[in-house]
């Protein structure tokens, strides 16, 4: 069974533009929730979808937004972009709500010029 | 928020056991214990989770304080593919990861 897959893993941007970030979940996982990893602030959640609807979101500024589709893939994006964005984000799907086993993708290097 | 606070890091000889704890000072009642680990360039891995009691399964051992208010993550014989930074974590509506611990394991 093919993992959590991120696209693209690696991106390079400016202050004040805008990006996309994809994450494709294990087949038949409904749950996908994403987090922002820097070496200052750790592991921090964003958010979490389950079936289309965002069940929970994290501390973080309107900015930062997502969807999922109804195969449960999921986009994040991140409008005006700051210095302070760039970090590694990380996907994670689950079978059903998040208290389970999550499975992490493989992150997203994001680098704010 | 919950708040999870862990050792920088820990040091263990190979095929020794590993006791790696976590405290979990503003844990609420319902709230899951996660521990995740993460390799060099991977995302995080889980390894086990429990609520109140203590938990096994193949790779690893969870003992759960009785108030609740800590963990200890236990690996009964470490190897070098163990070495990772671990992560304890609440789940409560979300995930709160603490900062995690750099786990060494010399040869």
């Amino acid at each position: 069974k093919a993992g959590v897959t991120q696209t693209p893993r690696y991106l390079i941007k400016t202050r004040g533009q805008q990006v996309t970030l994809s994450c494709s979940p294990i087949s038949g996982h409904r749950s996908v929730s994403w987090y922002q990893q820097t070496p200052g602030q750790g592991l921090q959640f964003l958010f979490e979808y389950f079936s289309e609807t965002q069940r929970n979101k994290g501390n973080f500024p309107g900015r930062f937004s997502g969807r999922q589709f109804s195969n449960s893939r999921s986009e994040m994006n991140v409008s005006t972009l700051e210095l302070g964005d760039s970090a590694l984000y990380l996907c994670a799907s689950s079978l059903f709500e998040t208290y389970n086993e999550q499975f992490f993708g493989p992150g997203t290097r994001l680098t704010v010029l | 928020d919950a708040k999870t606070t862990q050792p920088n890091s820990m040091e263990s000889n190979e095929e020794e056991p590993v006791h790696l704890p976590c405290n979990h000072s503003t844990i609420s009642g319902t709230d899951y214990i996660h521990w995740y680990r993460q390799l060099p360039s991977q995302g995080p891995e889980y390894v086990i989770h429990g609520l109140t009691s203590n938990v096994n399964n193949r790779m690893a051992s969870l003992a759960i304080a009785e108030d609740r208010k800590s963990s200890t993550l236990i690996l009964h014989r470490a190897t070098l593919r163990d070495a990772a930074v671990y992560y304890c974590a609440n789940y409560g509506q979300n995930f709160v990861f603490g900062p995690g611990t750099r786990l060494s394991v010399l040869p």
